[in-house]
């Protein structure tokens, strides 16, 4: 498989879930982003890792956990979240960003 | 001021035509420009970078860079409705580390 690869792809989830997105790329990039992404709204940088460690939290709020186990996988586990929180999460890796990011295809959140 | 900006549009071209789409900037340390396509309900993918100032030709795009005006476009030549998506404008910003910065998008419909 090639690419950046993004589970689940559509995600419902009550208020008092536990969930986690998961991420995976195979194209021996260094460095993996979170992004979410509002209607009518930029897209927002939540986090990125470089070479497995954290190096931007950008203000995101607790229930949001990011997690890097290798530079390959990446996670973020949510919990206890608000419906303005749905949203699409891509997740994204690249080698430096002269060369840009390579996107997943993102998983569509919905709260309820 | 936003650190980038772009028309949000809709933007209608009828098919065949020219469709100009136009980003400004805020950071005069930037280096490098990206151009995302990204149909609805997909996530963006790459479709051209510029490093220098002047024109890149890729097929049917052309990015044009003006540093001096802190100023990216991107031209698609004989447009066809395959083309109707938002364009993202990704500009790098180094604060520390380098991440992109994306605008809100263009929503650009060809029109048959």
């Amino acid at each position: 498989e090639t690419g950046v690869t993004q589970t689940p792809r559509h995600l419902v989830m009550g208020m008092t879930n536990k969930k986690s997105l998961k991420c995976e790329q195979h194209l021996g990039h260094n460095a993996m982003y979170w992004y979410k992404q509002s209607a009518k709204k930029p897209l927002e940088l939540m986090f990125v890792y470089s070479l497995e460690e954290r190096v931007e939290n950008n203000s995101v709020p607790s229930r949001f956990s990011p997690e890097c186990p290798n530079s390959s996988h990446l996670f973020l586990h949510l919990h206890t979240l608000q419906p303005e929180d749905s949203a699409l999460y891509l997740c994204a890796s690249s080698h430096g960003t002269d060369y840009g990011y390579t996107f997943g295809s993102g998983t569509r959140l919905t709260v309820v | 001021q936003k650190e980038v900006e772009q028309n949000s549009g809709p933007l209608s071209v009828p098919e065949g035509a020219i469709a100009s789409l136009n980003c400004t900037y805020s950071d005069r340390g930037s280096q490098s420009f990206f151009w995302y396509r990204q149909y609805s309900g997909k996530s963006p993918e790459l479709i051209m970078f510029i490093y220098s100032n002047g024109d890149k030709e890729d097929g049917r795009f052309t990015a044009q860079l003006n540093k001096a005006s802190q100023y990216v476009s991107l031209l698609i030549r004989d447009s066809q409705p395959s083309d109707s998506a938002t364009y993202l404008c990704a500009v790098n910003v180094y604060f520390g580390n380098e991440k992109l910065t994306f605008g809100t998008g263009t929503r650009l419909t060809i029109i048959p």
